[in-house]
């Protein structure tokens, strides 16, 4: 089975400062890794897939994510956030095995809040 | 492309009354998904669908039932509704082929209250 555990719940943070919201993740297969933002009242929207190769991922909004395998984990940072990045994060894996149905499992997310 | 659709946005139930959440995809997709989105919960699968005619239980199914008559469409039915169903109810789809997935695509939410 397959968990992910976002470290935590909320994150106050000022404007133009740098951001990192913490993933990790525990599964007995590979997986594919993904941040979602849900900004209120909203759907989710991709922010940044990890399948493959390069083990740093860029993503929409100027966000960045990097793998870590052995630390099975795959933070999201920003160097310099903007109020308009308040919204919650969602950090998700899709196991990578012939059964797999591709459904995602997330993480219970992390509130960012940006203050001027 | 619309992309993924849901209808309705809003809806207050009573307690014991059965209503559908309607999905659509206009993109040839094969998989269907409903999550349920629970505050401070994330996200949980309640069914899934790999194709027309094929369908199967997620994490949470209790108390709803699904149907896949079409590619497009992927209606959630809530038989005898419960105030645990409360809840904000998420449509996705995506293509799977051969075990490589492909980004899941989210249709904007049905909010659901149940009194």
């Amino acid at each position: 089975a397959q968990s992910v555990t976002q470290l935590d719940s909320q994150v106050p943070v000022f404007e133009e400062a740098p951001v990192e919201l913490r993933c990790n993740y525990s599964s007995s297969v590979s997986v594919y890794l993904f941040w979602y933002v849900q900004y209120p009242n909203q759907g989710l929207q991709l922010l940044l897939k990890y399948l493959s190769g390069s083990t740093l991922v860029k993503g929409i909004n100027g966000f960045e994510a990097e793998f870590n395998k052995s630390q099975t984990s795959f933070h999201l940072r920003k160097p310099s956030v903007h109020i308009s990045d308040t919204a919650e994060y969602f950090c998700a894996v899709i196991p990578n095995y012939g059964g797999s149905q591709g459904n995602l499992i997330f993480g219970k997310g992390t509130k960012l809040s940006v203050k001027p | 492309n619309a992309g993924v659709t849901q209808t309705p946005k809003f809806r207050i139930l009573k307690i014991g009354q059965s209503m559908t959440l309607q999905c659509t995809q206009d993109m040839n997709h094969n998989y269907m998904y409903w999550y349920r989105q629970d505050p401070g919960m994330g996200l949980k699968l309640i069914y899934y669908s790999v194709g027309a005619g094929i369908t199967d239980k997620g994490e949470v199914p209790n108390g709803y039932n699904v149907s896949r008559s079409t590619t497009e469409d992927f209606p959630l039915r809530l038989e005898l509704a419960a105030p645990s169903q409360t809840s904000v109810y998420f449509c996705a789809s995506t293509f799977l082929r051969q075990g490589v997935t492909y980004e899941q695509y989210f249709g904007p939410g049905t909010r659901l209250t149940v009194t």
